[in-house]
């Protein structure tokens, strides 16, 4: 599976966009990008996940550059329960399974 | 509520015993895996099963044995407790093998093992 690069950490204001990026510059063809986070002394927690298109849910946008070597999770409007370590992992699709290799992440502080 | 249960939450063990870890759930999925995580170093996978009857090795495996016989129950023992294997366990499962279904992988809430 691809490497991921994340920054260590970032912070946000509460009620602003949190943007997390994530470069993945030797992903192939075939792998998908997946976004999980932590909440402190909790299990991880999926959030989204894409190929190759912008991908939108109720928690999250991600959105994966044309030549698939980054991407950026967006969380529209963030509060202080999105303080969390958040984890850009990527790993083949398809049906082969395979374990999720989780980096370092993104420490994301969210302020008052 | 569906999802995926762990217990005990918490155990300290003495060097040299042995215990079991639960993980059970509830969603129908058939891959589960365990893994742990230690401070800095992210989380490792111990075993995983794509199935009732079928397991596999992780990348870090020694010291621990798995078996599944049913869809809903995943349980890691581990065999003679070392100091090295205090750590969080988390168990997973999902309903597609990479993880690709609409929640992805669902992990359980840990275990905190403290061997002494």
């Amino acid at each position: 599976d691809a490497k991921t690069t994340q920054p260590t950490s970032m912070d946000c204001a509460e009620g602003r966009a949190a943007n997390l990026p994530c470069n993945h510059s030797t992903i192939s063809g075939n792998e998908y990008v997946y976004w999980y986070r932590q909440i402190h002394s909790q299990g991880p927690q999926y959030i989204i996940h894409g190929l190759k298109n912008n991908e939108t849910n109720e928690m999250a946008s991600l959105i994966i550059t044309e030549d698939r070597k980054s991407s950026t999770l967006i969380l529209p409007h963030a509060t202080l329960r999105d303080t969390a370590v958040y984890y850009c992992i990527v790993k083949a699709g398809g049906t082969s399974y395979g374990k999720l290799t989780f980096g370092q992440g993104t420490i994301l502080t969210v302020h008052p | 509520n569906a999802g995926v249960t762990q217990t005990p939450k918490f155990q300290v063990l003495k060097t040299g015993q042995s215990m079991t870890l639960q993980c059970a759930q509830d969603m129908n999925h058939e891959y589960m895996s365990w893994y742990r995580q230690d401070p800095g170093m992210g989380l490792r996978l111990i075993h995983y099963s794509v199935g009732a009857g079928i397991t596999d090795q992780g990348e870090v495996p020694n010291g621990y044995n798995v078996s599944r016989s049913t869809t809903e129950d995943f349980p890691l023992r581990l065999l003679s407790a070392a100091p090295s294997q205090t750590s969080v366990y988390f168990c997973a499962s999902s309903y597609h093998p990479a993880g690709q279904g609409v929640y992805g992988y669902t992990f359980g809430s840990g275990t905190r093992l403290t061997v002494v």
